[in-house]
């Protein structure tokens, strides 16, 4: 089945640091990718997504592009903030017929920030 | 964007109650929703999927009579939790896609999550 592995955290940075946050995948058919974010106590906000080989989403300063050669969606972000500190999870929507376009996630990735 | 709520927010129950848990689309129609389950520090859970009209369909593992869902209705679906026990305390969230149009299409909007405790 299809599979999202995420880099395990917890993550900490200090303010204005860069960030990677790695996610690689698995799926049968041709996916969607998505990043989406919690917040303590919240549910899940889509962040960006991509939906073809290639396309770059992004979305608050965060970046992430679709590679198929290497099966990864990486987040990134070139200085984050303290109020970037959330927990990221990585997701797949299968887009076969019958799916009902379902979402499969990754473990998630604690960020904090630290100012 | 699109607003998902979901009620209550938070829930504390004995042993042996029901619990029913409303997921709503405010400003679009969803045809499909979803409902999961997260464990602390787990990734979400996909329990099962709700289609309008139609019987839930329950991802492996997930029993039925115990987690009982309705889609009454194009905004509206609910799940109960039958007989909570303990064991069934956790967080729930449901998500609602969109229909199928253009950038809006094949992605999922989320509720802020419920919090059951099961005494």
């Amino acid at each position: 089945g299809d599979s999202v592995t995420q880099m395990e955290g917890p993550v900490t940075l200090s303010e204005e640091a860069f960030l990677t946050i790695n996610c690689t995948y698995t799926a049968t058919g041709y996916p969607s990718l998505f990043w989406y974010v919690q917040y303590p106590g919240e549910g899940l906000q889509l962040l960006l997504k991509a939906t073809k080989a290639d396309d770059k989403g992004s979305n608050k300063g965060f970046e992430a592009t679709y590679r198929k050669e290497t099966t990864s969606f990486h987040l990134e972000k070139g200085s984050v903030q303290v109020s970037d500190s959330a927990v990221y999870f990585c997701a797949l929507s299968d887009r076969r017929w019958g799916s009902n376009y379902k979402l499969t996630f990754g473990k998630g990735t604690l960020l904090t920030v630290n100012p | 964007g699109a607003v998902v709520s979901q009620h209550p927010s938070r829930v504390i129950c004995k042993s042996g109650t029901s619990v029913k848990i409303e997921c709503r689309s405010l400003d679009f129609q969803a045809t499909t929703m979803f409902w999961y389950r997260q464990f602390p520090k787990k990734s979400l859970m996909l329990m099962a999927t709700s289609n309008e009209g139609s019987k839930a369909t329950y991802e492996q593992g997930v029993e039925k009579d115990k987690f009982l869902i309705n889609h009454a209705s194009l905004t509206l679906s609910t799940l109960t939790v039958t007989s909570a026990h303990p064991e069934d305390s956790s967080f729930y969230i449901c998500s609602a896609r969109r229909p199928l149009a253009g950038k809006t299409k094949n992605i999922q909007y989320f509720g802020a999550g419920t919090r059951l405790s099961v005494l």
